[in-house]
């Protein structure tokens, strides 16, 4: 799968909304609807907080949201607070391999 | 409670060999894939390879291959990562991540990440 590629970093202001985009190839994204996001906290393990372009998991607030058009997926984060100021990585998995964009930092002004 | 937990940090000297683990916790630790995902430092996410617990089919990344060694140990459900000559470039954390039976297989529980260096 070829790479994924995000924006080195986002700002926004607490209340605001934001968006996080992860462009690849056709191929990059293989099975079309297979995307999902992570969120990092410094010092921490990354968390899922999208999968299969727009589901949350259980217990994933709902100011996160995905969507995707075209080579283009995207994250929103609506509602921004302090405590989601952290990286976010879009991903891509398929059954025989996963590749990962290369992170989008998150700064709540 | 449904957790994966990983091995300690380690220091080693380039041209060491090295294995770390990945236990499975509170669910059946051979019916999910496990992941193994590269961070090295102040760097994003690099998907190293895959493996089956249950009869170790294994998927390894182009950009690890014949690099690192994925195995798992079913009886004791707990999954290996192994380098036979570590290179200061192998320092970084380490994590493992269950893959989701649903969807795309995304990695939907992690473990809390090892930290290697390499440094003589």
């Amino acid at each position: 799968q070829s790479a994924l590629t995000q924006p080195a970093s986002v700002s926004g202001s607490p209340g605001q909304s934001i968006t996080i985009s992860c462009t690849g190839t056709s191929s990059a994204f293989g099975d079309y609807n297979y995307v999902s996001w992570y969120q990092q906290h410094p010092g921490k393990a990354p968390k899922l907080i999208i999968y299969d372009v727009n589901n949350r998991p259980s217990g994933v607030s709902n100011r996160f949201s995905g969507s995707k058009s075209g080579n283009t997926a995207s994250l929103s984060i609506s509602g921004l607070q302090a405590e989601d100021e952290a990286d976010y990585y879009c991903s891509s998995c398929n059954s025989i391999s996963a590749v990962f964009g290369g992170g989008t930092k998150l700064t709540v002004l | 409670e449904v957790q994966l937990v990983q091995s300690g940090a380690e220091v080693k000297k380039p041209g060491e060999s090295l294995k770390i683990s990945c236990k499975g916790y509170g669910y059946s630790f051979t019916s999910y894939w496990i992941g193994w995902v590269r961070q090295m430092p102040g760097k994003g996410l690099e998907w190293m390879g895959f493996i089956y617990p249950g009869d170790s089919d294994t998927r390894n990344s182009p950009s690890f291959q014949g690099q690192v060694t994925i195995s798992v140990d079913k009886s004791i459900s707990t999954a290996y990562l192994q380098w036979s000559s570590l290179k200061a470039s192998d320092s970084g954390i380490y994590y493992c991540g269950r893959r989701a039976i649903f969807g795309g297989g995304p990695f939907e529980m992690w473990g809390q990440g090892t930290m290697v260096t390499v440094s003589s």
